[in-house]
């Protein structure tokens, strides 16, 4: 079982409609939990972190934290054509201080007129 | 100017020659961080460091080694360039008093013929 795992699409929603991004993670002491994007040949660029059970929300991005189910997810409401990009999960696999993040293959969003 | 930049930002190189990648940031983040990326397997750890004298092994570090020259300067070298080593690498660093969040550079797109 890999540590951080996503689906990684391709996932095709129309423009106007909500994105729904999962990934689940190994280990039950992790602590931090982030979501990047990634346009094609760019560098990752941070969107949402999370630490606490429940629900973040920032502009259209909303992210979801469970940690009895290791699950985290990232909800793009009114997606646009400029949202289509890779998002990757990052999850500080062992624990608060260690320092280290592990990050899911990608999930590969594609937001169509 | 970037917080993170690397040089060189596209290398041509061939089998079994000796590349250095140079990664160089503003930030005053104290932990430095190499990956390199290919397509379907997301970012994998080379090397970290969380101080000058602090260096570290990630999950794929043969064949590479790395330099911590001062805080802010962080190299990572491939001693005899091996084709399977074409991928887009790049650096990151973190806040040691801050919550595991990375900050990437533009990457490095090498390619060994």
């Amino acid at each position: 079982q890999k540590e951080v795992e996503q689906n990684s699409g391709p996932l095709s929603v129309p423009e106007g409609a909500i994105a729904s991004l999962n990934c689940t993670y190994s280990d039950r002491g992790s602590q931090s939990f982030f979501w990047y994007r990634q346009y094609s040949g760019k560098s990752p660029e941070l969107i949402m972190s999370i630490y606490s059970n429940g629900d973040k929300e920032d502009g259209r991005f909303t992210a979801q934290l469970n940690k009895a189910s290791q699950y985290v997810s990232l909800l793009i409401r009114d997606s646009q054509p400029s949202d289509s990009a890779t998002y990757l999960c990052a999850v500080n696999i062992g624990g608060t201080s260690y320092g280290k993040l592990t990050f899911g293959q990608g999930t590969i969003l594609t937001v169509h007129p | 100017d970037a917080d993170v930049t690397q040089t060189p930002r596209n290398r041509i190189t061939k089998t079994g020659k000796r590349i250095m990648l140079e990664c160089s940031q503003t930030k005053g983040h104290d932990r430095m961080y190499w990956y390199r990326q290919d397509p379907g397997l997301g970012l994998r750890l080379i090397y970290y460091s969380f101080d000058v004298k602090d260096i570290n092994k990630g999950e794929i570090s043969d064949g590479y080694s790395v330099s911590r020259q001062a805080q802010a300067k962080f190299s990572l070298s491939l001693e005899s360039a091996i084709p399977n080593q074409t991928a887009l690498y790049f650096c990151a660093t973190s806040d040691l008093r801050g919550s595991d969040t990375q900050y990437f550079g533009p990457g490095t797109r090498l390619t060994v013929l």
